[in-house]
């Protein structure tokens, strides 16, 4: 059975780097599909961050890819985002999810992770 | 600001239909396959529905999806107090700003 786990700090001061890891189990990121962070602010809705596949290709959102960075680390089944120069717009819960697709297009989110709640105050 | 519209609630009693819209453009919609999601409260999205009509194992065929030129509808039959959540289209859009994107939410509500 497939999960998705996302780990990172609550609490992120404005102007620091939000960093955050999914941890993949019971399918190895190597045998295909593409890994997505998607977010959503408290009482609003879903916004898509980022796409990564197996060999580190990525498509970030416009609106936000100049802040961002997403990885793929194969030997631990886990991907990571980085997101700078925050502030309190990007208070969010930060989902993982995979996604089957092709060409760096995501087709829809077959899996996800629980969330986890990134507020960013000083 | 999310580029697929969707009404902000609709509501039914138990057992009856209620239908979701979803309206877009010809660089998304009209040109990609559409995917629906179901939000409980406090938990994460789950797929309902992809590739326009397509059910994951595991969703009851009371739930269903159609798409017409640039706009997708989900239709949701013999409600349940269950349904009550929160409803997202989503597709991806290949103009300049290409991206996957998502609908505005509906919140569902039964009477």
């Amino acid at each position: 059975q497939v999960q998705l786990q996302e780990s990172g700090p609550g609490l992120v001061k404005p102007s620091e780097t939000l960093s955050l890891t999914c941890a993949v189990s019971g399918y190895s990121i190597t045998s295909g599909y593409y890994w997505d962070w998607i977010r959503q602010p408290p009482g609003k809705g879903l916004e898509w961050i980022a796409t990564i596949d197996r060999s580190g290709n990525t498509h970030y959102n416009p609106s936000l890819k100049s802040r961002l960075s997403v990885s793929v680390d194969t030997s631990k089944n886990q991907f990571s985002l980085k997101l700078s120069s925050v502030s309190a717009a990007d208070t969010a819960v930060y989902y993982c999810a995979r996604s089957p697709g092709s060409s760096g297009w995501s087709y829809y989110f077959d899996k996800w992770g629980q969330g986890t709640l990134v507020t960013v105050s000083s | 600001q999310s580029v697929l519209t969707q009404p902000p609630s609709v509501s039914a009693a138990p057992g009856q239909k209620v239908t979701i819209s979803c309206s877009g453009s010809t660089s998304n919609i009209g040109n990609n396959y559409i995917s629906w999601y179901q939000q409980l409260p406090g938990t994460a999205p789950k797929l309902l529905i992809y590739e326009n009509n397509k059910r994951p194992p595991g969703i009851p065929d009371r739930f269903s999806g159609s798409k017409s030129g640039t706009s997708a509808t989900l239709g949701i039959t013999g409600l349940q107090t269950g349904d009550e959540a929160d409803y997202y289209c989503g597709t991806w859009d290949s103009s300049l700003s290409a991206g996957h994107v998502f609908g505005t939410g509906t919140k569902v509500t039964v009477l």
